[in-house]
């Protein structure tokens, strides 16, 4: 696609009930991010994945989260078990390792989690 | 721990100034900063990189520079424009770390006056 796409682009959800966030990168694009974004702050790194390989998840701030890529394309943001703090933005960025490296990542429009 | 510390949360300038932005890094050596630029509902767009050899980038009306002494990167806009309201972030990846796990600043929120 044109760009990083993200669904649902708002969800209200009661606590203790799961949630699942979608991403869908650019197209090619084999490294995909996932960030969480309080309001006012600036994006906190969650995880990340090269094609389906998961490389890292220390930013995930339990085990209630969780994520997945099963097919090195779009990607699963799952939360079990909601609790109130865990409203926030939930971001997926994604990037193209090849040449020229800029580091640039390419943000989607996130999806705004409120559990009430 | 890693911090990065933008210092102002708010910055207010004349229209045709130069707006200039401030960026801190602690118990920290990066690879290299970064800038991006987030309007309101909307998610952080790149603007540029520059990396710890570096002293000075530029693109069209933008300039960051780099000081690992110091420990400080600054973002500048010149002529600056209604436009050019919003917040931007800055952003900085340690050396051996993936190019996309970056550790972001709070965010400085630039509203430029007619």
């Amino acid at each position: 696609g044109a760009g990083v796409s993200q669904s649902p682009r708002y969800k209200v959800t009661k606590r203790g009930q799961d949630v699942a966030l979608r991403c869908d990168p650019i197209s090619g694009h084999v490294s995909l991010y996932w960030y969480r974004q309080a309001l006012g702050q600036g994006p906190e790194f969650l995880t990340y994945f090269n094609y389906e390989a998961q490389q890292d998840k220390s930013g995930l701030p339990n085990d209630r989260f969780s994520a997945e890529r099963p097919e090195g394309s779009i990607s699963t943001l799952t939360i079990q078990r909601t609790e109130q703090r865990d409203s926030a933005m939930y971001r997926c960025a994604s990037r193209t390792p090849w040449g020229g490296d800029t580091g640039e990542l390419f943000f989607g429009e996130g999806s705004r989690l409120t559990v009430l | 721990s890693q911090k990065i510390e933008q210092n102002s949360e708010a910055l207010n300038i004349q229209e045709g100034k130069t707006a200039t932005l401030t960026c801190n890094y602690t118990n920290y050596s990066p690879a290299y900063l970064q800038w991006y630029r987030q309007d309101p509902g909307r998610g952080p767009v790149f603007l540029l990189l520059i990396r710890e050899n570096e002293k000075e980038k530029r693109k069209e009306r933008l300039k960051v520079t780099f000081d690992t002494t110091l420990k400080q990167s600054l973002f500048h806009i010149t002529a600056s424009q209604p436009a050019d309201s919003a917040t931007y972030l800055c952003a900085a990846r340690a050396g051996g770390t993936s190019y996309g796990k970056l550790t972001f600043g709070q965010g400085t929120i630039l509203t430029v006056h007619p």
